[in-house]
């Protein structure tokens, strides 16, 4: 079964500084696709950036940007010039890019909560 | 407003109850996802269903249960309440099966008491 560890459950950053949130990811497939989700105070879930397995380039959304290392199964988070509004949960999360019975289902780590101080 | 809506937001209720969580889909998006957010458990994936059909079944207990309906909105069916299922059930919804990426509702908060 697949496994998503945030091992950070949480950061904390200053205002318009770099921060890195770190996701391993242990699965047996070798075409997936791995995603980073924000849930502010409002609770909604918020895509935050995604990125296929197949695709050496990391991927990137203006002030955020992945660190993927496909042999390590590493999937970090950067977000750069931090602002007040990025504080909240961060969540990593996995998706085979398979069929079967788990079809589109997302595996979600534990969370890391990132505080942002003025 | 992210398209896809939940209804209620709050739900509070007594152990032993019966609840029915509901769920609009994005206007063409025929897979709806029911996900589960606890403070022990995290998110868990529950069930998922594309154009009414069962897809894939997780950590889903029998006294739940969901269909989708033609009209492709969703119902999660909560029984038999325990206070441990207090929780935010989240629905989401993509265009495919295998999307890159789902669009999620702003949850359902069930209390149990």
């Amino acid at each position: 079964a697949q496994t998503v560890t945030q091992s950070q459950p949480e950061m904390s950053v200053q205002e318009a500084e770099t921060v890195t949130l770190s996701c391993t990811y242990d699965t047996s497939e070798s075409d997936y696709y791995l995603f980073w989700y924000k849930q502010p105070p409002s609770r909604q879930m918020i895509l935050v950036i995604r990125q296929e397995a197949y695709k050496q380039q990391n991927a990137t959304e203006n002030r955020f940007s992945v660190n993927f290392q496909k042999a390590a199964k590493s999937f970090s988070l950067k977000i750069s010039d931090s602002q007040l509004g990025d504080a909240a949960m961060y969540f990593c999360a996995y998706r085979a890019n398979a069929g079967g019975t788990s079809y589109g289902k997302l595996t979600f780590g534990q969370g890391t909560i990132l505080t942002v101080h003025p | 407003d992210s398209g896809v809506t939940q209804t209620p937001k709050h739900l509070i209720t007594a152990t032993g109850q019966r609840v029915t969580l509901r769920c609009s889909p994005r206007s063409g998006d025929l897979s709806v996802y029911w996900y589960q957010q606890s403070l022990d458990q995290g998110l868990q994936f529950l069930i998922q269903y594309y154009n009414g059909e069962e897809r894939a079944k997780g950590n889903i207990l029998e006294r739940f249960s969901a269909q989708q309906f033609p009209d492709l909105h969703s119902e999660l069916n909560l029984s038999s309440l325990e206070l441990g299922d207090s929780a935010l059930y989240f629905c989401a919804s993509s265009v495919g099966g295998l999307a890159y990426g789902y669009t999620f509702g702003s949850g359902t908060r069930l209390t149990v008491v």
